[in-house]
């Protein structure tokens, strides 16, 4: 069982949809999450850490269920420009800062 | 903030050479630095953490004799891909870690073709 787990997709949207994806951890000793946004040949740039309590910002919503090990992303009102490979990330637990990336979940939103 | 450079962007050599990539953190000062591989349509694979004034550790599987990490200070780590096989050909990136922080900031990636 990989140690992040992200459906691959893509997601095929139109503008102005809202869209969410999910990710699962198997690391139950990981402390720290976040989103991160990857386009096509450039490398990852963060898009959100993610709280236990959920966070929000602007038309992107994080939320976290330790309990099932479960982290997810909403996307409200797509833009073109959001189109780009999203990626679940945590941390390995009692390593610190080390990060375990997922396989991505690539987003295309359409006119 | 947290900006991270890498050079170069870019380089093709040819087999059996040795390639040096740098990572910078142009306005922070970053204790820990992280080298990753990535294929094509796969995810980043971790390959080493770089300390400063320490020896890197390295992820089961990377060759610490062919990928040699140097991070001489807390704003410079390099990653030297020794002898290099077309194999080698990947998108490496780099990524900064701020002292007392979590979050890590990534380079632009080097995109290295081994011919």
């Amino acid at each position: 069982r990989k140690e992040v787990e992200q459906d691959p997709g893509p997601f095929n949207v139109p503008e102005g949809a809202t869209v969410a994806f999910n990710c699962t951890y198997s690391n139950s000793a990981s402390q720290s999450f976040f989103w991160y946004r990857q386009d096509c040949r450039k490398e990852p740039k963060l898009l959100m850490s993610v709280y236990s309590s959920g966070n929000e910002d602007g038309r992107f919503t994080a939320q976290l269920n330790r309990a099932s090990q479960y982290i997810s992303l909403l996307i409200r009102d797509s833009k073109l420009s959001d189109s780009a490979t999203y990626l679940c990330v945590v941390n390995r637990g009692n390593a610190g800062n080390m990060l375990t990336f997922g396989g991505g979940t690539r987003l295309m939103v359409k006119p | 903030g947290a900006v991270v450079s890498q050079h170069p962007s870019w380089v093709i050599c040819k087999s059996g050479t040795s390639v040096k990539i740098e990572c910078r953190s142009l306005d922070f000062q970053a204790t820990t630095m992280f080298w990753y591989r990535q294929f094509p349509k796969q995810s980043l694979m971790l390959m080493a953490t770089s300390n400063e004034g320490s020896k890197a550790t390295y992820e089961q599987g990377v060759e610490k004799d062919k990928f040699l990490i140097n991070h001489a200070s807390l704003t410079l780590s390099t990653l030297t891909v020794t002898s290099a096989h077309p194999e080698d050909s990947s998108f490496y990136i780099c990524s900064a870690v701020a002292q007392g922080r979590y979050e890590q900031y990534f380079g632009p990636g080097t995109r290295l073709t081994v011919t």
